[in-house]
């Protein structure tokens, strides 16, 4: 069975400071790795993904993420984070034949 | 292009009653996915539905049951509701099947006294 673990429940930063979100999953087959973010009163929505090829990818609003094969890792990061980046970000693994699993999602607070 | 739209919005029921959530995609969109959230377990999967067909579904009891429609259209049905199905069920949808990217919609909330 497919697993995903975020092992940062809740996060606080300083506007500036650097990301680091930790997912790590659990599947022996190929996988296909999502970030969504949900800002406040707002729908979930992508951040970024990987399916193949470049293991360090680019999403929206300045947020990348690298695909450790031999780790199981997609940890999302961005260089400085702004107070609108408060969300709560979940990481999501699905496999080729449309399985989904979700994390149980990081809130991150960012304190102007 | 309007997006995923769900109906309806909050739900209140008692133990042992039964309730139809429905999800309207985006246009064009043939892939409807559905999710239970609840504070503190994320996203559960529930099923997929793609052209009209359960592709997928996940680990819930046979109380929880879905179809899907020739214009994708999707409803989700309980049945004998307990209070731990109090929850934001979520609907996404996709162009394609899964994995294809999920746009998501803002949920039905569902208490159950």
């Amino acid at each position: 069975a497919q697993s995903v673990s975020q092992h940062n429940h809740h996060v606080i930063l300083s506007e500036a400071a650097s990301l680091e979100l930790g997912c790590n999953y659990s599947y022996g087959g190929t996988v296909n790795l999502f970030w969504y973010v949900q800002y406040p009163g707002q729908h979930l929505q992508l951040l970024l993904k990987y399916f193949s090829g470049d293991p360090l990818v680019k999403g929206i609003k300045g947020f990348e993420a690298e695909f450790i094969k031999s780790k199981f890792s997609f940890n999302l990061r961005k260089p400085s984070v702004q107070w609108s980046d408060t969300a709560e970000y979940f990481c999501a693994v699905i496999t080729n034949a449309g399985k989904s699993t979700f994390g149980d999602g990081t809130t991150l607070t960012v304190k102007p | 292009k309007a997006g995923v739209t769900q109906t309806p919005r909050y739900l209140i029921k008692t133990r042992g009653q039964q309730v139809t959530l429905s999800c309207s995609p985006i246009s064009g969109h043939r892939s409807v996915s559905w999710y239970q959230q609840t504070p503190g377990q994320g996203l559960q999967f529930l099923f997929e539905y793609f052209s009209e067909t359960q592709r997928n579904k996940g680990n819930f009891p046979g109380r929880f049951s879905g179809r899907q429609f020739s214009n994708s259209r999707s409803e989700m049905n309980v049945s004998t509701l307990e209070l731990g199905d109090s929850a934001l069920y979520l609907c996404a949808s996709s162009p394609d099947r899964a994995p294809d990217t999920q746009y998501f919609g803002p949920g039905t909330r569902l208490t159950v006294l």
